[in-house]
């Protein structure tokens, strides 16, 4: 089976640089990728790793480590319009499935 | 704005009943995925359509279906509607078959009776 592990709620203030992880189970692993999704809104693409290393998107990284299935998103300059839920999700390739596969979310709150 | 819509934007059924929602996806999206998102919960991957062939599918009965036409839209049509069914529906357009980004539509939130 394919699972996925990221913390259901991270809170931090204005300015600030928060981490959410996200760790899986998956076969046929191709790259990780993160979702935005605000309240009543639709996931919004952040980022995607196939490889290992950081990749860097103005105020948003993230980090993935093939070798022990774990990544990260990294949003530095916190902003109060960044509270939403971020969703990690594994791009499996295997034969006759070619989909994400998300994780639960992680909410964020951003306090003032 | 990611070039997808989806119609209708909201929808109240009974169970027992069938229903199509709709996604039109931008010019260069050869491919879309359909997903269903329950209330706090991640979107699950119901099915993909690759050049109007169903080119993937993840764990749901076959009472869900689905077709893509040759203008970048699709439907999903589920039957025998039952109240689990209730959740947001999410079509998310993408280029290729390597998916690695997909561009999702506003959703059509669907309440089953």
């Amino acid at each position: 089976g394919q699972s996925l592990e990221q913390p259901s709620e991270v809170t931090a203030v204005e300015g600030a640089i928060v981490q959410i992880n996200c760790t899986y189970q998956t076969s046929g692993f191709y790259g990780l990728s993160w979702y935005q999704q605000h309240d009543g809104g639709a996931p919004t693409f952040l980022s995607y790793n196939a490889l290992d290393g950081l990749e860097e998107t103005g105020r948003f990284s993230s980090f993935l480590s093939r070798s022990d299935s774990y990544g990260y998103l990294l949003l530095q300059e916190l902003q109060m319009k960044d509270s939403a839920s971020y969703f990690c999700a594994v791009l499996n390739m295997d034969t006759g499935r070619r989909a994400l596969t998300f994780g639960s979310g992680t909410r964020l709150q951003v306090q003032p | 704005e990611t070039g997808v819509t989806q119609s209708p934007t909201h929808l109240i059924k009974t169970r027992g009943q069938q229903v199509t929602l709709r996604c039109s996806s931008q010019s260069g999206h050869n491919t879309v995925s359909w997903y269903q998102q329950a209330l706090g919960q991640g979107p699950q991957f119901i099915f993909q359509y690759y050049r109007e062939e169903e080119n993937g599918r993840g764990n749901f009965p076959p009472r869900f279906s689905g077709l893509q036409f040759p203008n970048y839209s699709s439907e999903l049509n589920v039957n025998a509607l039952e109240l689990d069914d209730s959740a947001l529906y999410l079509c998310a357009g993408s280029s290729g078959r390597a998916q690695d980004t997909q561009y999702f539509g506003p959703g059509t939130r669907l309440t089953v009776l």
